[in-house]
């Protein structure tokens, strides 16, 4: 079946420790998103990537790092820079990558990420 | 710049009832918008989408939601509520700039 998957389901950082959050799709989509979700905050926008090789910041890229070498791939680091990291991520993709489109994104079933 | 505004953060029913959740949008341009439901520790799934082809658009599981450019709304509805219906809701438009903007959502909850 084709799709988006999300590893690991659950994880865990220790004070200083850079982690990375992996997002494979099989659906052959150019965009891909990250997302970050709080409890009443809805979804916020970390990163996202149109084309292989080229990634742009969302509303909240600060202490995160993003990497596009394969279509089908976008892992998401989150760095020890980002000092409150507790969260859900989705990740997410686009069949194209206009903006402005009828087209809509589909998503992962998420990683959370805790504090140790 | 566009934006999404959900009306209610919490919206409790009666299995049966009807379930009426808000959405309004601000936009320069003919919008599309989208509605997606999200089950605990759970991704977004795809309920609906508005392209403009017809105001009233038909989903999954019995939902529908009417645009009313006059009121710059889609609110989403479901005749009769069903216990499976719990979960988040969120309301998304597409931006010219910025892609999809998301809704903060609303958490459904359907009592027995």
């Amino acid at each position: 079946d084709g799709g988006i998957t999300q590893s690991p389901k659950y994880l865990f950082r220790k004070e200083g420790q850079n982690v990375t959050l992996s997002c494979e799709q099989n659906l052959n989509h150019d965009a891909m998103y990250w997302y970050r979700q709080d409890p009443g905050q809805g979804l916020r926008l970390i990163y996202y990537s149109q084309i292989v090789n080229d990634f742009q910041k969302g509303d909240i890229a600060e202490g995160y790092s993003v990497s596009r070498e394969k279509k089908e791939s976008f892992p998401l680091t989150v760095t020890s820079a980002q000092k409150n990291p507790t969260a859900f991520y989705l990740c997410a993709s686009r069949q194209d990558a206009t903006p402005y489109s009828a087209q809509p994104q589909h998503f992962g079933d998420g990683t959370r990420l805790s504090i140790l | 710049a566009q934006s999404v505004t959900q009306l209610g953060s919490h919206v409790s029913v009666s299995e049966g009832a009807l379930v009426l959740l808000r959405c309004n949008y601000s936009s320069s341009v003919p919008p599309y918008l989208f509605w997606y439901v999200q089950y605990p520790n759970q991704g977004l799934q795809l309920l609906l989408k508005y392209t403009s082809a017809a105001t009233l658009v038909k989903g999954i599981n019995g939902f529908e939601a009417e645009f009313k450019k006059s009121e710059t709304s889609f609110h989403l509805t479901k005749p009769s509520a069903h216990m499976s219906d719990a979960a988040e809701y969120f309301c998304a438009v597409s931006e010219p700039n910025n892609d999809m903007r998301f809704g903060a959502g609303t958490r459904l909850t359907v009592k027995p």
